[in-house]
């Protein structure tokens, strides 16, 4: 079955760096595009990034543009999340979602980043 | 960027009644790039209607997605315990591809 697990969260301070990795498994990742999306606590849903299957095309919300890099490996099954100069804003839960084409089908269950001095 | 606005931003009915869910557009989105995601507390968001009104896998058919343009509708026939969750629209149309702040379903 799909399964999609984040890790690399933590507590870290205002203007450092933190990555985040999703494996993922049950399923052909090289075939799908893939995407991040983040919930700060007891807010709603916010998209963050996405890249292609093949790397191609990456896009990012303007909230994080310049600042985080989405990537992957494609022989590891693994999608990244390079947040560089976090700020106290981009405290939340980041999920990396699976896409379909015409939506996000499958996500994980997320990992928690934290920005706090 | 295309702005989802949705209402009602909670909503309180009993089991068994039916729920509306509305989910505007800043500009006009393509039907086929219009989904409703269903989160409930501590839980991953799951799909639930893609392409406007095509269910996802296993969802029951109580859940009814309809809409074109700027306007968009989830209904919630007989709603049963374990719909009242957060709901969330999300356009796919253009990036960043924007959710709506979502609707509260609560029980009365």
């Amino acid at each position: 079955q799909v399964q999609l697990v984040e890790s690399g969260g933590g507590v870290v301070q205002p203007g450092r760096s933190l990555r985040l990795s999703c494996a993922a498994s049950g399923f052909t990742f090289s075939s799908h595009t893939m995407h991040w999306v983040r919930q700060a606590p007891g807010k709603g849903l916010e998209w963050v990034a996405v890249e292609s299957y093949a790397g191609s095309n990456k896009y990012y919300a303007d909230s994080v543009k310049g600042r985080f890099t989405i990537s992957r490996d494609n022989s590891k099954n693994t999608l990244y999340l390079q947040m560089n100069s976090l700020r106290v804003e981009d405290t939340a839960v980041y999920y990396c979602a699976r896409d379909m084409g015409v939506a996000t089908d499958y996500w994980g269950q997320g990992s928690l980043v934290t920005v706090s001095s | 960027e295309i702005v989802l606005t949705q209402s009602p931003g909670t909503l309180s009915l009993s089991p068994g009644e039916g729920a509306t869910l509305s989910c505007r557009a800043s500009q006009s989105v393509s039907r086929s790039y219009l989904a409703w995601y269903q989160q409930k507390p501590g839980q991953a968001p799951r799909l639930l209607i893609y392409g406007t009104s095509t269910r996802a896998t296993a969802i029951p058919d109580r859940f009814i997605g309809s809409g074109s343009g700027t306007d968009f509708t989830l209904t919630i026939s007989r709603l049963e315990p374990e719909d009242f969750a957060v709901y969330y629209c999300q356009q796919y149309d253009t990036s960043p591809y924007t959710f709506g702040q979502g609707t509260k379903l609560e029980i009365k």
